[in-house]
């Protein structure tokens, strides 16, 4: 059992579309981030949220962190093909971090 | 650039065999984290060194074993291999035990 989930793990769409990607846990974080990765590279930090009900903005990427600070969304507004990749969820609890497993999105021409 | 640094890029060996993965941290971090990647498993958290200490294990194996040195740079020894361990192997380091991890480029292991 993963203690982040992320919904959904896959998610084709076209070019120009919104989507929604979500990570959730019954757990609390202290501070969650998000990640995006490309095939065969490491991971790359997009964003830190630490407060409850915190939202942030990243060009066309909107992340929000939970009021009780165990869940998290990513929004991406018309989304475009350089968006394709994995996006992961991560965050630290008590003496340990997580991560999500993935969504992995692939934006269409 | 993250600013982490990983060595090698790419690492091909037979079963059996023993290998040392590389890694040093962004300057000024204290921790370091491994991580393993395969096709059909998300990343797997490994292990986390803070400052020269094991700080937090997760699934490693016992034939894998890892150390962080005084000046901070770590390795990852994979020993016994097995054609399962092929995978890509990451590290991460951060300011200290719990911030935000900035990922190396990876060592891509595999075994034939």
């Amino acid at each position: 059992t993963q203690l982040l989930e992320q919904s959904p793990q896959f998610l084709s769409i076209q070019e120009g579309e919104n989507l929604t990607v979500y990570c959730n846990s019954s757990s609390v974080f202290s501070s969650l981030q998000w990640y995006r990765q490309e095939p065969g590279e490491g991971p790359v930090l997009l964003v830190t949220v630490v407060t409850g009900g915190e939202v942030k903005k990243l060009k066309r990427l909107t992340f929000q962190f939970g009021d009780a600070r165990k869940d998290s969304s990513l929004h991406i507004t018309a989304a475009q093909p350089g968006d394709t990749g994995l996006y992961l969820c991560a965050g630290h609890t008590g003496n340990q971090f997580y991560f999500g497993t993935g969504t992995s999105l692939t934006v269409i021409p | 650039d993250s600013g982490v640094t990983q060595t090698p890029k790419h690492l091909i060996t037979a079963t059996g065999q023993r290998v040392t993965l590389r890694c040093s941290p962004r300057s000024g971090d204290l921790s370091v984290y491994w991580y393993q990647q395969s096709l059909d498993q998300g990343l797997q958290f490994l292990i986390q060194y803070y400052n020269g200490e094991e700080r937090a294990k997760g699934n490693i194996l016992e034939r894998f074993s890892a150390q962080q040195f005084p000046d901070l740079h770590s390795e990852l020894n994979l020993s016994s291999l097995e054609l399962g361990d092929s995978a890509l192997y990451f590290c991460a380091s951060s300011r200290d035990h719990i911030n935000e991890q900035f990922f190396g480029p990876g060592t891509r292991l595999t075994v034939l």
